[in-house]
């Protein structure tokens, strides 16, 4: 079945430390996108890519970072720049560009915490 | 304001009722219209989705849309225990690049 695939499920990040949350796709969908979200916010949009080697950046991109080097995967870095980084991270892709004109196809999810 | 007002609820209701979640928006450019499902620790699956005004409906679901009040609902027939979950909506312009601006959700609740 096709599907995003999101690793690890939850993840533990010590104070100044870096980490890198996995996203794989086989849906053959050009666009990828991370969100973040906190309880009683809507998603919040960090970086998407409607190509591959390119991306821009989303609303709150500011101790994020990304790479696209391949069509299938799109992996985000929490940076210890981003000083509060416990959320829900939630990866999607979509078969129209721009940003999900159709709707998404998301993730299960990483659940990150700082410990 | 938020673009996007959405009651987080809980709404609790009891197997078999009708339910009604809601979303109100400020920006009249939006056209594209999406619900979507989020079970706990999981991603939101996409569930309706709608151009324009009008009705749409997809076995016991059926979304509205209200340009002209900005309003959009999502209706949920005969519920059942399996439809506990939070439920965004979602929508988008083209004339903002088709940015999409999701709510913050509504927790439903059926009991059986």
């Amino acid at each position: 079945d096709g599907g995003i695939t999101q690793s690890p499920k939850y993840l533990f990040r010590k104070e100044g430390q870096n980490v890198t949350l996995s996203c794989e796709q086989n849906l053959n969908h050009d666009a990828m996108y991370w969100y973040r979200q906190d309880p009683g916010q809507g998603l919040r949009l960090i970086y998407y890519s409607q190509i591959v080697n390119d991306f821009q950046k989303g609303d709150i991109a500011e101790g994020y970072s990304v790479s696209r080097e391949k069509k299938e995967s799109f992996p985000l870095t929490v940076t210890s720049a981003q000083k509060n980084p416990t959320a829900f991270y939630l990866c999607a892709s979509s078969r129209a560009t721009p940003q999900g004109r159709y709707g998404y196809t998301f993730g299960s999810g990483t659940r990150l915490t700082v410990v | 304001q938020k673009e996007v007002e959405q009651d987080p609820g809980p709404l609790s209701v009891p197997e078999g009722a009708i339910v009604s979640l809601n979303c109100t928006y400020s920006n009249s450019a939006f056209q594209y219209f999406m619900w979507y499902r989020q079970y706990s620790r999981k991603g939101p699956e996409l569930l309706m989705y709608t151009y324009s005004s009008g009705n749409k409906e997809d076995g016991r679901f059926t979304a509205q849309v209200d340009k002209s009040s900005k309003y959009i609902s999502l209706f949920i027939r005969d519920s059942q225990p399996s439809d506990s979950a939070t439920y965004l909506c979602a929508m988008s312009a083209r004339t903002g690049g088709f940015k999409t601006i999701f709510g913050a959700g509504t927790r439903l609740f059926v009991k059986a």
